[in-house]
């Protein structure tokens, strides 16, 4: 079936840092992205909604300079983290979506962010 | 607005016990996409169902079954005869008036043996 690739599944890096974080569809094209961050025990929160060829729509209270989307292909949207922080720690999930409101949602594996 | 509330933070129950999640939504669209997904601590996100506001029929799938019910706005999940490795977040989701999908607070299950 269907599946969304992310990668790295695990980062620890130095305060400063920025983090690039990707993910692909693997055997279909996606058209709309969608970034997630979940803190430890809490929900999923969508960051924004990367579509390919145009910008990303942030929800309210994302920095979009801090959290840069680019979705150059149908089958690669990147996540960079800009000049990570601690409270920037957390677990980065994306989705992809086909085009249709009846093609379901494929969720990567997330990426777990640990910043030192 | 949409919303979904996942009123159960966490539930703990003993292997062979049957439990039920509970999930209310709400939005105005009249076309609209209710999922379930399990989160064991590893992480991933592991998609169970799917549900479009047009088919109220309930569904079973295994050991799973699913409730929805539009006049109470809720699409409640039971599992019957719990294990152990269902111990796991679980997350209902609501996805109306576009491709966003927004995510209740989630229900802490732990099966114990």
């Amino acid at each position: 079936g269907a599946v969304v690739s992310q990668h790295p599944s695990r980062v620890i890096c130095k305060s400063g840092t920025s983090v690039k974080i990707e993910c692909r569809s693997l055997d279909f094209q996606a058209t709309t992205m969608f970034w997630y961050r979940q803190f430890p025990k809490q929900s999923l929160m969508l960051m924004a909604t990367s579509n390919e060829g145009s910008k990303a729509t942030y929800e309210q209270g994302v920095e979009k300079d801090k959290f840069l989307i680019n979705h150059a292909s149908l089958t690669l949207s990147t996540l960079t983290v800009t000049s990570a922080h601690p409270e920037d720690s957390s677990f980065y999930i994306c989705s992809a979506h086909t085009q249709g409101r009846n093609q379901p949602q494929h969720f990567g594996d997330g990426t777990r962010l640990s910043i030192l | 607005a949409q919303k979904v509330t996942q009123a159960q933070t966490e539930i703990s129950v003993v292997e062979k016990e049957d439990v039920t999640l509970d999930c209310v939504y709400e939005t105005r669209d009249t076309t609209y996409y209710l999922f379930w997904y399990k989160q064991p601590p590893s992480g991933e996100l592991v998609f169970l169902i799917r549900r479009n506001s047009f088919d109220e029929q309930n569904e079973i799938s295994g050991r799973y079954s699913w409730n929805f019910q539009k006049s109470t706005s809720s699409f409640n999940f039971t599992i019957t005869a719990s294990q152990v490795v269902d111990s796991a977040v679980y997350f209902c989701a609501l996805s109306a008036g576009g491709f966003k999908t927004i995510f209740g607070a989630g229900t802490r299950l732990f099966v114990k043996a």
